[in-house]
């Protein structure tokens, strides 16, 4: 069975506040880690995709890091906003599984305006 | 548009129907994958395909459940005999799978309602 916890399960941020939530998985055969932005009604969008310890990736307000030895990432969202209201998901990838994604339960995030 | 798409996006069936639900991939995708995702929980893995062949069914999937992808196109999922613990989101994916790339791209779902 291949965990990937995130936690916090859901969390409520003002607007204008800054958060971040965890993603766990295991390190060994790792081989990529993706977070996805689910929003009700819409398709999950891909985030970033990361492969190498010590990635940083940035996409506007949201940014990710990655520790493969210790087997977690970090999602930092920077000033919410109403529109980053969403569920996060990581997911992760190894060799040995034919790269297929592994899929936490997600963070589901509320800003309030 | 050219992203994934399902259909339908809602489906509400009695108890012991059969149900199928249909995925277009990206067009110059050749793996599919089928997810399912229930409240509280993340997408779980349900089967795949490289072009038409299934490589992989999940071992917790009922026989009841099948899924085919002829021509290496559009795929179908197929629920024989539904039960209430069916009802859940039913999600495709498509990549182009190749050295170093694992993106996934999602279609908006099938929900699945089984009274």
């Amino acid at each position: 069975i291949l965990n990937v916890e995130q936690s916090p399960q859901s969390l409520h941020v003002q607007e204008g506040d800054s958060t971040n939530f965890t993603c766990s998985f295991p390190s060994s055969n790792f081989y990529a880690l993706h977070w996805y932005r689910w929003e009700t009604a819409k398709s999950p969008e891909a985030l970033f995709v990361m492969t190498l310890n010590g990635d940083e990736k940035k996409k506007g307000r949201i940014s990710a890091t990655l520790n493969t030895k210790e087997g977690y990432s970090y999602l930092y969202i920077k000033g919410s906003q109403p529109e980053d209201s969403a569920t996060y998901l990581c997911a992760f990838s190894f060799r040995s599984n034919d790269y297929k994604l592994s899929f936490g339960a997600g963070t589901t995030v509320t800003v309030r305006a | 548009d050219t992203g994934v798409s399902q259909d339908p996006r809602h489906k509400i069936t009695k108890r012991g129907q059969n149900v199928t639900f249909r995925c277009d991939p990206i067009s110059e995708h050749n793996r599919l994958y089928w997810y399912r995702q229930t409240l509280g929980q993340g997408p779980e893995f349900l089967t795949y395909f490289q072009n038409e062949a299934q490589l992989e069914k999940s071992r917790l999937l009922s026989d009841r459940f099948s899924a085919e992808r002829p021509k290496g196109s559009f795929s179908t999922l197929e629920i024989q005999r539904t039960e209430q613990g069916d009802s859940a989101m039913y999600l495709c994916a498509s990549s182009l799978v190749a050295v170093g790339n694992t993106e996934a791209f999602f279609g908006q779902g099938t929900r699945l309602t089984v009274v």
